[in-house]
């Protein structure tokens, strides 16, 4: 079955440094993978996703992730990070036909 | 425009009792989805519905979980002699087709059930 792993619950960043959040995704093939954002006392709010084509995708509010298929990943990053960036963050991953499998969750914090 | 509703925001039942969750999802929106999110825990699928048929209820944990969408539009998830072990948030996502797979899911705010 697949799965989706997230390895660090928190992540530590400081204003203005770059920012990653890790994903990795248990089966191969061709996934079609997410990532959302979660404030606090709100819905799960779409930040990307990779369906096919460039391995670097540009989402909202100057995220970006790179698709790695021999690695299984799906990394979450950002330049220069913002204290408003902190948030709980999950990776989904959805293959044709299939549901979509969340992972636990990161939580972002960002400290000025 | 309008997003994901849901009704009501916060629940709290008894032990056995019967409980009802409404999603209104965004209109136009053929592919409607429930979660289940515990504490520490990301999201976990229930139900997916394809215009108003369930096209996968894989996920519901028992026959005490129920959910319907008779018009496509709205819907409802049931869930008969409430357990403590119920309590936790039940998001509900809608998409505007779920049968290609790659298309993103819109989410609602949830609803907070706490069974005593």
């Amino acid at each position: 079955a697949q799965s989706v792993a997230q390895p660090e619950d928190q992540v530590n960043v400081a204003e203005g440094n770059p920012l990653t959040v890790k994903c990795t995704y248990s089966v191969s093939g061709n996934p079609y993978l997410f990532w959302y954002v979660q404030y606090p006392n709100r819905g799960l709010q779409f930040l990307l996703k990779y369906i096919t084509g460039d391995n670097l995708v540009k989402g909202s509010y100057g995220f970006e992730a790179e698709f790695n298929k021999s690695q299984t990943s799906f990394h979450l990053k950002k330049p220069s990070a913002l204290v408003s960036d902190s948030a709980l963050y999950f990776c989904a991953v959805r293959y044709y036909g299939q549901n979509f499998v969340f992972g636990p969750g990161t939580r972002l914090s960002v400290l000025p | 425009g309008a997003g994901v509703s849901q009704t009501p925001s916060n629940k709290v039942t008894e032990k056995g009792k019967y409980v009802e969750l409404r999603c209104d999802p965004i209109s136009g929106h053929t592919a409607l989805y429930w979660y289940r999110q515990s504490l520490g825990q990301g999201p976990e699928f229930l139900i997916y519905f394809q215009g108003t048929g369930a096209a996968d209820d894989s996920g519901l944990p028992n026959d005490r979980f129920f959910a319907v969408r008779p018009e496509g539009s709205v819907s409802t998830l049931k869930i008969q002699r409430t357990e403590r072990g119920d309590s936790a948030v039940y998001l509900c996502a809608s998409s505007s087709s779920g049968l290609a797979g790659y298309n993103e899911q819109f989410f609602g705010p949830g609803t907070r059930l706490t069974v005593l």
